[in-house]
């Protein structure tokens, strides 16, 4: 019975560096939806797939943010040439299906700090 | 101007006040979720509404469609429930479930 997993829980890096973040979904759900928190902001969209496909993935900030969920479960979020801008919490969340009346379940986050 | 708009942004109660926290939004809407979170990051649902109020333990959601406002409610607050606020919207014209997000309230209930 457990929950969303994101691991690392942090992760330290250096700028310019590649660095990619697990989310390990509830089990059965279908839906799963990655944010972005910066410090002492709401969450912002980044990308929500359904299976093993990404139906929405228009709040990529731009091009070295890539996300894939190869077996509809597991999915990995993968930045490319980190920039001090990227230092946030990643959030992912999962549910049963994505439809108007789903409750999204959220992982702990991952805090990725860029130096 | 932020679709999704909370009030306050900080909030600081004695043990046992009644305490509202306000959120506005400015788009056509499906649902909205009340969610709590905790230092550390993790975020747990309080509330998904799509109209009407919903009542859970010593916590009251309300929401007006008409007037695109919703609030929550802590009734006899302890200082447990300090924690971050945040308010989110499911907007019509968005896919699947993805959530916009106001930018919490920050709630410290002293002993």
């Amino acid at each position: 019975g457990a929950g969303v997993s994101q691991t690392p829980s942090n992760k330290v890096t250096e700028k310019g560096k590649y660095v990619e973040l697990r989310c390990d979904p509830i089990s059965g759900h279908t839906a799963l939806y990655w944010y972005r928190q910066s410090l002492g902001q709401g969450p912002e969209f980044l990308i929500y797939f359904q299976g093993t496909g990404a139906a929405d993935d228009s709040g990529l900030p731009n091009d070295r943010f890539f996300a894939v969920r190869p077996e509809g479960s597991v999915s990995t979020l993968k930045i490319q040439r980190t920039e001090r801008g990227d230092s946030a919490v990643y959030l992912c969340a999962s549910s049963f299906q994505a439809g108007v009346g789903d409750e999204q379940f959220f992982g702990p986050g991952t805090r990725l700090t860029v130096l | 101007k932020n679709e999704v708009e909370q009030s306050p942004q900080n909030l600081t109660a004695q043990e046992g006040e009644f305490i509202t926290i306000n959120c506005s939004y400015s788009v056509g809407i499906s649902a909205l979720h009340w969610l709590q979170q905790h230092p550390g990051g993790g975020i747990v649902s309080l509330f998904m509404l799509s109209s009407g109020k919903k009542k859970h333990g010593r916590l009251i959601a309300t929401i007006n469609i008409q007037e695109k406002h919703s609030s929550l409610h802590i009734t006899a607050s302890h200082p447990r429930d300090s924690a971050v606020y945040i308010c989110a919207v499911k907007k019509w014209e968005t896919s699947g479930s993805r959530l916009t997000f106001g930018e919490g309230t920050q709630l410290t209930v002293n002993p």
